[in-house]
């Protein structure tokens, strides 16, 4: 079955831009989730949803933030994009968490 | 809060030896999971190995498998026989038994594992 499929696979913006991600799960999982890796910081959640409702987030600013779709499709969202927000974004998804989370290959965001 | 450590940033093996990756976590919860993922440069996350906190029995697949000490909030990772694709960062994770507004995972800050030919 076909995986996580993360959309685009790089990006260059402009610092003060936003920038749409875009996942498209496993068929079937109804939750995504997002996570932001750097060097510096490592992983971190940014949000998690779940038929269409954010369940969960993580200890960013309200500059980032997401939304998924009826057939679980997940895009993400950062506003007024700061130097600090270069980062790989990985989406994964599953179908409760409890047998493991299915990863996409991220989104390579680098901000100048 | 939980949080997961990997105390090894960097670890070698030979290729066909084994090798060991160590990660301890904190938790005040009795039921949890843990997992063991590899991000090749490729990026992308590939789940290793899964651990459910409630089974005592070390979680095993193929050339991989785990020591889980409960008591002592340690979980390994042992690779036998390393392969030239084994070359990866391994990152440990755990999430909470209970989903919903816990299901997620939280990272150690990863161990990159290089295998000499």
């Amino acid at each position: 079955k076909a995986g996580v499929t993360q959309t685009p696979r790089y990006l260059i913006k402009t610092r003060g831009q936003q920038v749409t991600l875009s996942c498209s799960p496993i068929s079937g999982h109804r939750s995504v989730s997002w996570y932001q890796q750097t060097p510096g910081q490592g992983l971190q959640f940014l949000f998690e949803y779940f038929s269409e409702t954010q369940r969960n987030k993580g200890n960013f600013p309200g500059r980032f933030s997401g939304r998924q779709f009826s057939n679980s499709r997940s895009e993400m969202n950062v506003s007024t994009l700061e130097l600090g927000d270069s980062a790989l974004y990985l989406c994964a998804s599953s179908f409760g968490g409890k047998e493991g989370y299915t990863f996409g290959s991220g989104t390579r965001l680098t901000v100048v | 809060a939980q949080t997961v450590t990997q105390s090894q940033p960097e670890m070698s093996v030979q290729e066909a030896e084994t090798v060991t990756l160590s990660c301890t976590y904190d938790t005040s919860e009795s039921d949890y999971y843990l997992f063991w993922y590899k991000q090749p440069p490729s990026r992308q996350m590939i789940l290793v190995i899964r651990q459910e906190a409630y089974k005592q029995q070390n979680a095993t697949e193929n050339r991989f498998s785990v020591n889980f000490q409960k008591a002592a909030k340690s979980f390994s990772l042992k690779i036998s026989d390393s392969q030239l694709g084994d070359a990866a960062m391994y990152f440990c994770a755990y999430r909470s038994f209970y989903g919903g507004a816990t299901n997620k995972l939280i990272f150690g800050t990863g161990t990159l594992l290089a295998v000499q030919p």
